[in-house]
């Protein structure tokens, strides 16, 4: 399977304690997308790398998250002291940025349900 | 500001026609796009439609978009079973070179026999 793989599928952790998501792109994609999903709602963008380059983060991405994607594949979401109100659907997407407007489109993974106790 | 909003549910019977509606807000969005989502699967990209374009047509699926009224629509003719499912509908706010995607909350539709 060559499409965006998010590891763990399920996390459940007490309150407190640090998380850390893993996200691998697709091999050839140099952008890589951080997004969140809570019951009921539409994906919300939190941060989005450019290789290895942190190019955007969303007002959303508190300074308790932080992301890394140090070689410019995989990628990694820290939480820590995690809250109640972390609980949600972590998505990563990744794309393949090309000039001259062209449609770039984000294919994302299974994604990783995040449960805070 | 970013924002998109769409009806949370629908309901049609197996066969007939569903239209989903949806408006955003950002007028320098390049690509409108509507994604699917079915239980336990990933968020996967429907269809899409450029800006200047009012019409796109894909085997049952047919995306209006009037850029007037900042509102746009999917239709799936001949609905099935297997169309049941959230769809969302998504804007890239600030033009092709945007990164971002802002999605809907989403449409939650549901086939009747």
């Amino acid at each position: 399977d060559t499409g965006v793989s998010q590891d763990p599928r399920h996390k459940i952790t007490k309150r407190g304690q640090n998380v850390t998501f893993r996200c691998d792109p697709i091999s050839e994609h140099n952008r890589l997308y951080w997004y969140r999903q809570t019951l009921g709602q539409g994906p919300e963008f939190l941060t989005y790398f450019q290789n290895e380059a942190q190019l955007e983060k969303s007002r959303l991405l508190s300074d308790r998250f932080s992301a890394e994607r140090p070689k410019g594949s995989f990628s990694t979401l820290e939480i820590q002291r995690t809250e109640q109100g972390d609980s949600a659907m972590y998505l990563c997407a990744s794309s393949l940025s090309v000039a001259g407007g062209k449609l770039e489109t984000q294919y994302f993974g299974p994604g990783t349900r995040l449960l805070v106790l | 500001g970013e924002d998109v909003e769409q009806s949370l549910f629908l309901s049609v019977r197996e066969g007939d026609s569903s239209v989903i509606n949806c408006t955003y807000t950002d007028s320098s969005s390049t690509y409108l796009y509507w994604y699917k989502q079915e239980p336990g699967a990933g968020l996967q990209l429907l269809t899409y439609i450029f800006s200047n374009m009012d019409m796109k047509q894909d085997q049952r699926l047919t995306v209006l978009l009037n850029k007037k009224d900042k509102h746009l629509s999917l239709r799936i003719a001949d609905t099935q079973t297997g169309d049941s499912a959230i769809y969302f509908c998504a804007e890239n706010p600030g033009g092709s070179s945007a990164s971002k995607i802002i999605f809907g909350s989403g449409t939650r539709l549901s086939i009747r026999p």
